[in-house]
């Protein structure tokens, strides 16, 4: 069956490293994957897109790993800080097209000071 | 610039009342548009997306349905609600192929 996994512990680091999400997923062939942030109480925001050529992709603090071969995202947050502290959600594309996304369950990170 | 509105921000209906939520789109053309549920401390669900005015796909067989009147409307409804109808419910539009924006989503409490 298809799946798309992420921790659902919560991820508790300090202030100041660096917090690494996973996003595994089973039977499908994503051409691209997605990273949203979700507050409590609000919508998921988009954060960043990866393609299926790219191994990694940067945005300020944020990097995005995408490994086909492994079917794994890895996110990361450096220089982590408490305002990071929220749930992060991956999302890909059913294998029968683009015009919706699949969304994992997301990991909930907590940055203490 | 684009932004998405949702209405109403809570709700809380008796079982069997009919349901009708509200979003629109500004600032885009022919988008594609979406309506998802959360429960509490679960994944989103995707219930509907809509490809066009008058198209429909829905994802989950329940009480709800789903309608897109105008290019930036779509509306979510029930005629009868449940008390497993609870929850969290966000719109979300899109052009094809990309990214997702949200509405900042209607908590919906079935008594």
């Amino acid at each position: 069956s298809q799946k798309i996994e992420q921790n659902s512990e919560a991820l508790n680091i300090q202030e100041g490293k660096t917090a690494t999400l996973t996003c595994n997923y089973t039977n499908y062939s994503p051409a691209y994957l997605q990273w949203y942030r979700q507050d409590p109480g609000r919508g998921p925001v988009f954060l960043l897109l990866i393609r299926e050529n790219e191994k990694e992709k940067r945005k300020e603090r944020l990097k995005v790993t995408f490994d086909t071969t492994l079917k794994q995202s890895l996110f990361h947050i450096t220089a982590s800080q408490p305002a990071d502290s929220a749930t992060y959600l991956c999302a890909l594309p059913p294998n029968t097209g683009f015009q919706k996304l699949v969304f994992g369950t997301g990991t909930r990170l907590l940055v203490s000071p | 610039s684009q932004t998405i509105h949702q209405w109403p921000a809570t709700l809380v209906q008796p079982v069997g009342s009919p349901l009708s939520l509200e979003c629109t789109v500004e600032g885009t053309s022919n988008p594609n548009l979406y309506w998802y549920r959360q429960a509490a401390g679960r994944g989103l669900q995707l219930l509907f997306y809509s490809v066009g005015i008058g198209q429909i796909s829905s994802e989950v067989p329940q009480n709800l349905s789903a309608s897109r009147p105008q290019d930036r409307q779509f509306i979510l409804s029930s005629k009868k609600l449940l008390l497993s109808d609870s929850g969290f419910y966000l719109c979300a539009w899109s052009l094809q192929g990309q990214e997702q924006y949200f509405g900042p989503g209607t908590r919906l409490t079935v008594t």
